[in-house]
């Protein structure tokens, strides 16, 4: 099997403070991570694609400056929110590609929620 | 655009009878199909996919889809629903990275969410 694992699970912050998340692949190296985001009751949306040892790839509309993205190994990618306000409380989900076959495995999330 | 689409926000059936959540999409090209189930407050498992090949495919739970290419459809379906199944399932589609731009990411549906009468 492969697994993804998340840290935080869930955090409580306050207004204009910064969060990390983090993402790891515990078991496989994976050059690609993803990075989606969860609405209460809505679908996942991508935000941005994590390649190892290079920059992100945002979607159109995700500020790149607020949602910080560092692949900085094979098993570990960061999403910061930085300055978070309340409009950036979800559910952040990210998901690593394994192997030749590029299956992709999902983390369990973590819950954001900002004062 | 590619886009997918999953018909009834909410499908409530009895314990024991079938459950079918449809689940359509819309590219000039067959892309790759997923179904997945989501517990509240839980990351996403795999139900399963298509790739190439048989066009029914099994899942795990006992749960199977069928690629229709004439529908465009990916419909998921289970004989006989238990309670444990209760929960939001997505339909996915990616293409193979590098095609159209693709990153190899998913495009997720909007989601069902299922529920099961005693």
């Amino acid at each position: 099997g492969a697994v993804v694992s998340q840290h935080p699970s869930r955090v409580i912050c306050k207004s204009g403070t910064s969060v990390k998340i983090e993402c790891r692949s515990l078991d496989f190296q994976a050059t690609t991570m993803f990075w989606y985001r969860q609405f209460p009751k809505k679908s996942l949306m991508l935000m941005a694609t994590s390649n190892e040892g290079s920059k992100a790839t945002y979607e159109q509309g995700v500020e790149k400056d607020k949602f910080l993205i560092n692949h900085a190994s094979l098993t570990l990618s960061t999403l910061t929110v930085t300055s978070a306000h309340p409009e950036d409380s979800s559910f952040y989900i990210c998901s690593a590609i394994k192997g030749r076959a590029r299956e992709q495995f999902f983390g369990p999330g973590t819950r954001l929620t900002v004062l | 655009a590619q886009s997918v689409t999953q018909l009834g926000s909410h499908v409530s059936v009895s314990e024991g009878a079938l459950v079918l959540l449809r689940c359509n999409y819309s590219s000039s090209v067959p892309p790759y199909l997923f179904w997945y189930v989501q517990y509240p407050n839980q990351g996403l498992q795999l139900l399963l996919k298509y790739t190439t090949g048989a066009t029914l495919v099994k899942g795990i739970n006992g749960f199977e889809a069928e690629f229709k290419k004439s529908e465009t459809s990916f419909h998921l379906t289970k004989p006989s629903a238990h309670m444990s199944d209760a929960a939001e399932y997505f339909c996915a589609v990616s293409w193979p990275e590098n095609y159209g731009g693709s990153q190899g990411n998913l495009i997720f549906g909007k989601g069902t969410k299922l529920s099961v009468k005693p």
